[in-house]
């Protein structure tokens, strides 16, 4: 079986250009997560999703991150404009339920000059 | 106070030596425990995973839980080289999963 699926692998941009980062979820799973990881802050929740719809976005640092989820089998998360402390590794996740186990994507690895 | 705490290592033994990593948490409710395991530039794997308090065993790796002294601990027995990764304690929340900060582990030939 497929497991989550992340694109692109690595991302390396200029500072103040937008930024998409995409996740296809295990078929079947109703949640879907979008983490960043960095050396300092660890893993990080920034927003999850069930059924397509945004449910807690409280992690979200700024305005200027934004995140959809059109249908059951995508999702994106957008940074415009991105900053050089926008820089880290995004993970997206999806699972059965909420608080059961999840199954993660191995992440995008983000650079912002 | 973190809900989970860990302490983030790193700690380097020698192959075949047991390995004991260790979390804390804070907020008793939604008690399904796991730890996940990292390997370099690779998204985190579910290696265990677990409800109740006591001991669950796979192969080399044990997870045990109290939940009187909210202590949760994963031991690795044998280890080896290809254990060599960052280990993170979760524990479920309000439909979702806190973690901890995250044991950078070495074990060396």
């Amino acid at each position: 079986d497929a497991g989550v699926i992340q694109s692109p692998r690595h991302e390396v941009t200029e500072m103040g250009q937008e930024v998409t980062l995409r996740c296809k979820p295990i078929s079947g799973h109703d949640y879907l997560f979008w983490y960043r990881q960095t050396m300092m802050r660890g893993l990080e929740l920034l927003i999850y999703f069930n059924n397509n719809v945004p449910i807690d976005d409280s992690g979200m640092p700024e305005d200027r991150f934004s995140a959809k989820m059109p249908n059951a089998s995508f999702s994106t998360l957008k940074i415009q404009p991105s900053e050089p402390r926008d820089s880290a590794v995004y993970f997206c996740a999806s699972s059965n339920m909420g608080d059961q186990p999840q199954h993660f994507g191995d992440g995008t690895r983000l650079s912002i000059l | 106070q973190k809900e989970v705490e860990q302490d983030p290592g790193p700690l380097s033994v020698p192959e075949g030596a047991i390995v004991s990593l260790n979390c804390t948490y804070s907020n008793s409710a939604f008690q399904y425990f796991m730890w996940y395991r990292q390997y370099s530039r690779k998204g985190p794997e579910l290696l265990m995973y677990t409800y109740s308090s006591g001991n669950k065993e796979d192969g080399r790796f044990t997870a045990q839980v109290d939940k009187s002294s909210k202590y949760i601990s994963l031991f690795i027995r044998d280890s080896q080289p290809s254990d060599s990764a960052t280990y993170l304690c979760a524990k479920s929340g309000y439909n979702k999963l806190i973690f901890g900060a995250g044991t950078r582990l070495a074990v060396h030939p």
